[in-house]
């Protein structure tokens, strides 16, 4: 089993819509969940952190995690073209005396006018 | 400059060449990472440095040669390159505090695009 599973996409949806992306990971003690964004051929840029179950609340951004169900979600509200990229869920692990993130896949997201 | 920098942004090599990427970190974090994603493939952790000290290397083949001189640089030596070593280099930093924390952050860097032909 993978330690951070994501649905591949393409995820497409129309613009203004609601995108909702999907993350689970298997190490029940994790505390640290990420959302990074990349755009194809730059880097990974940290879009949202969450540590707490709920919801987190960043402008068109919303990061849910559920800790006993193992997912974290990202829902972006209102997408835009611009919101076309792929995003990389990363879970926080300590392990040897140091932290690391371990990321999905990604899903590739497509917004389309 | 800030945040993390990477040079050089493209590098073109050929199977016997000698070649050093060299990133930067302007954020007063005390690790930094070398990640290789190639097309279609997930983020590959290569090796993690903790204040300095080669804390992970990820079965990485040995002509790729890290260095961290200071816990603000850090350099990824090549040599020998096979042309499946093409791929997107990215360095990243984080300000590490150990053990399970709640406040950490990782930096990605623009990343180095390495071809080898």
């Amino acid at each position: 089993q993978k330690e951070v599973e994501q649905n591949s996409g393409p995820l497409s949806v129309p613009e203004g819509a609601i995108a909702s992306l999907n993350c689970t990971y298997s190490d029940r003690g994790s505390q640290s969940f990420f959302w990074y964004r990349q755009y194809s051929g730059k880097s990974p840029e940290l879009i949202m952190s969450i540590y707490s179950n709920g919801d987190k609340e960043d402008g068109r951004f919303t990061a849910q995690l559920n800790k006993a169900s193992q997912y974290v979600s990202l829902l972006i509200r209102d997408s835009q073209p611009s919101d076309s990229a792929t995003y990389l869920c990363a879970v926080l692990m300590f392990s040897g005396g140091y932290n690391k993130l371990i990321f999905g896949a990604g899903t590739r997201l497509a917004v389309h006018p | 400059e800030t945040g993390v920098t990477q040079t050089p942004r493209h590098l073109v090599m050929g199977m016997t060449n000698k070649k050093s990427l060299k990133c930067e970190q302007h954020l007063g974090h005390n690790a930094m990472y070398w990640y290789k994603q190639s097309a279609k493939k997930p983020l590959e952790l290569m090796f993690v440095y903790n204040f300095k000290e080669q804390t992970e290397n990820n079965s990485v083949p040995s002509r790729f040669s890290p260095e961290c001189p200071n816990s603000s640089h850090l350099f990824l030596h090549l040599h020998t390159l096979q042309p499946e070593d093409s791929a997107l280099y990215l360095c990243a930093s984080s300000q590490d505090r150990g053990g399970l924390t709640r406040n950490y952050e990782q930096y990605f860097g623009p990343g180095t695009r390495l071809t080898v032909t």
